[in-house]
């Protein structure tokens, strides 16, 4: 595609309940970033994707979340029992070849969990 | 944790007017981006600077970058009504580490 899509753009959940974000980078950007902001905050970096493989973990702030990216293209986050601490918005990233450190952004997923 | 540090955390001028931000990050780095970031929704990438460089331009921005301090100002001039957003500095490393790190930004707003 033309950018970087998200899906859902809003989602309002209940404590407890799991939830899916998508992400469709750009078409042959083999690499994929997920970050989460808080309100008023800077970026929190929680995974990247080189191709299909995640080589950096560090960043996912607990088992609950979980990350995955098939054919080098789409890639989905879930967040099991989320927790209000989990309201945030969570954004993707894609860059075209690996070392390529420009990344282009999609317009985020606002997570809101009551 | 967050590798930069903006400053000021907010920013309030006339337009027409120059504003300057600062970054300040901690390890050493092999580029230092800076995005836009207009209603806390998507980054556009606005500008990079490589860690041999010491100043960079593009249009109405100027990037400098002081390695020996760490440190790295944007400035835009002439502002205008639509640069009214959040200002981010990003640190890449590429030393095997693909993951560009994000300071906390600045807000600036332009008063018309």
């Amino acid at each position: 595609g033309a950018g970087v899509s998200q899906s859902p753009s809003n989602k309002v959940t209940e404590k407890g309940k799991d939830v899916e974000l998508r992400c469709d980078p750009i078409s042959g950007h083999t690499a994929l970033y997920w970050y989460r902001q808080r309100l008023g905050q800077g970026l929190e970096f929680l995974i990247y994707f080189q191709g299909n493989s995640a080589p950096d973990k560090s960043g996912l702030p607990s088992d609950r979340f979980s990350a995955e990216r098939t054919g080098e293209s789409v890639s989905t986050l879930t967040i099991q029992r989320t927790q209000q601490e989990d309201s945030a918005v969570y954004l993707c990233a894609s860059s075209l070849v690996f070392g390529a450190n420009v990344l282009t952004f999609g317009a985020g997923s606002r997570l809101t969990v009551l | 944790s967050q590798q930069g540090e903006e400053d000021p955390q907010a920013l309030s001028i006339q337009e027409g007017e120059n504003a300057t931000m600062n970054c300040s990050y901690k390890t050493s780095i092999n580029n230092l981006q800076w995005y836009r970031q207009n209603s806390g929704r998507g980054l556009v990438h606005l500008i990079l600077i490589r860690s041999n460089e010491r100043e960079k331009h593009s249009g109405r921005l100027r990037v400098t970058l002081d390695t020996s301090k760490k440190s790295s100002s944007l400035l835009i001039t002439a502002s205008r009504a639509a640069d009214t957003a959040s200002y981010f500095c990003a640190t890449g490393t590429n030393f095997g580490n693909e993951k560009l790190t994000f300071g906390t930004g600045t807000r600036l707003t332009i008063i018309p």
